[in-house]
């Protein structure tokens, strides 16, 4: 079975411009998380999708961030503009739509804002 | 309050011993326990799941959930310098599926 694919692995763009993530769930998971994860610390939930409907997306920064879920398969999470503490890894993870269900997560995307 | 506290470390043991990993946890709704392992420059890797009290056992890995007490942990036998790793604790709510992680614990195997 294929895990969580992410593209790209890496991205290095200056302060003030956009960045675009993609991730491709594990087929049949329902629920697609997007994570923050700065260096020292655990992934912090950006935004949770189940199919296409955003469950939580409190902790979303929404005046520069943005998600989409479409036909409730791949998933992008754009940031405009990008500022020095976006400097992080971007995790994508998915699930099966249990609570009892284990997230697989994709090897993420280093982002570094210069 | 942060909802899932660990300590950060760095936990040093030596080769052979036992590495015990605590978490807490404040809502008392949460109904699931998870255990991730993360290498430096990886993704979190699950180790354990866990949702009724008591113990669980996984080959040199235990997981121990106290609901009471809020306190789940995670207890690694025989560690080996390969078990070196940061360990994250992730707790999920029930209805919701959203899980939240701690900080993680850095964990050093000593040869």
């Amino acid at each position: 079975e294929a895990g969580v694919a992410q593209s790209p692995r890496y991205k290095i763009i200056e302060k003030r411009q956009s960045v675009a993530f993609w991730c491709n769930p594990i087929s049949g998971h329902a629920t697609l998380y997007w994570y923050q994860q700065i260096l020292g610390q655990g992934p912090k939930l950006l935004i949770q999708f189940q199919n296409n409907g955003v469950v939580d997306d409190s902790q979303l920064p929404k005046d520069r961030f943005s998600a989409e879920r479409l036909k409730g398969v791949d998933s992008t999470l754009k940031i405009q503009p990008a500022k020095l503490e976006d400097s992080a890894v971007y995790l994508c993870a998915s699930s099966l739509d249990t609570v009892k269900s284990t997230q697989y997560f994709g090897p993420g995307t280093r982002l570094l804002v210069l | 309050q942060k909802e899932v506290e660990q300590n950060s470390g760095p936990l040093s043991v030596p080769e052979g011993a036992i590495a015990s990993l605590n978490c807490t946890y404040s809502d008392r709704g949460s109904q699931s326990f998870f255990w991730y392992r993360q290498y430096s420059g990886k993704s979190p890797e699950l180790i354990m799941s866990i949702y009724s009290n008591g113990d669980k056992e996984d080959g040199r890995f235990t997981a121990q959930l106290n609901k009471a007490s809020q306190y789940v942990s995670l207890l690694i036998r025989d560690s080996q310098p390969s078990d070196s790793a940061t360990y994250l604790c992730a707790v999920s709510t029930s209805g919701t599926y959203k899980y939240i992680f701690g900080t993680g614990t850095r964990l050093k195997v000593l040869a």
